[in-house]
């Protein structure tokens, strides 16, 4: 099988650091993604890791450790905007572009 | 405006009942999808087209049919619909590049309500 887990919910305070973690058991593995999604909105893409190490654009930064089958996103400056589920999807074959979504993580952002 | 839409934005209807969503993209995307988001929030793909040609088919019961009549175009029909349905259906679409990974860009999604 394939699953994807995450915490459920992490808060925060506006202007601090928080990781959301993410650990991936899956048959195939092309990529890590990392997508948000407000209440009521559409998930948008965020960032995505091929190789090891880490990723950043802007506030935001993403990590992959392929041996460890782990990844994390990283937000930098906390703002109350950034209230919403993130969510980590691997990409699971070669060829089209099918996303395992994990579980999901809401965050919440306090001033 | 550029952009995945999809039609209608909420859906309520009874047990039994056959509906349709649609979805358009105008971003010249070849491949399109459409996914689940169920009430814990949990997204799983259910089926994808490439130029118009089925490449993803989870397993979804058969009575969600999808059709994509051209490459802009993707919609999802429901028969029977059954309490379980209830959830929230997103359209997305991607440029696929077989050697390197393209976002996937989400619609607005369409909350269907089986009473």
């Amino acid at each position: 099988g394939q699953s994807l887990e995450q915490p459920s919910e992490v808060t925060a305070v506006e202007g601090a650091i928080v990781q959301i973690n993410c650990t991936y058991q899956t048959s195939g593995f092309y990529g890590l993604s990392w997508y948000q999604q407000h209440d009521g909105g559409a998930p948008t893409f965020l960032s995505y890791n091929a190789l090891d190490g880490l990723e950043e654009t802007g506030r935001f930064s993403s990590f992959l450790s392929r041996s460890d089958s782990y990844g994390y996103l990283l937000l930098q400056e906390l703002q109350m905007k950034d209230s919403a589920s993130y969510f980590c999807a691997v990409r699971a074959n070669t060829g089209f572009q099918k996303l395992v979504f994990g579980t999901g993580t809401r965050l919440l952002v306090s001033p | 405006d550029t952009a995945v839409s999809q039609t209608p934005k909420y859906l309520v209807t009874q047990m039994g009942n056959d509906k349709s969503i649609k979805c358009e993209q105008n971003l010249g995307h070849d491949t399109m999808y459409w996914y689940k988001q169920d009430s814990k929030k949990f997204l799983k793909i259910m089926f994808s087209y490439n130029n118009k040609e089925l490449i993803i088919n989870e397993t979804v019961p058969n009575r969600f049919s999808p059709k994509s009549p051209d490459k802009a175009h993707l919609n999802l029909h429901i028969n029977s619909l059954e309490l379980g349905d209830s959830a929230v259906y997103f359209c997305a679409s991607s440029q696929a590049k077989r050697t390197s990974y393209n976002e996937q860009f989400f619609g607005p999604g369409t909350r269907l309500t089986v009473l």
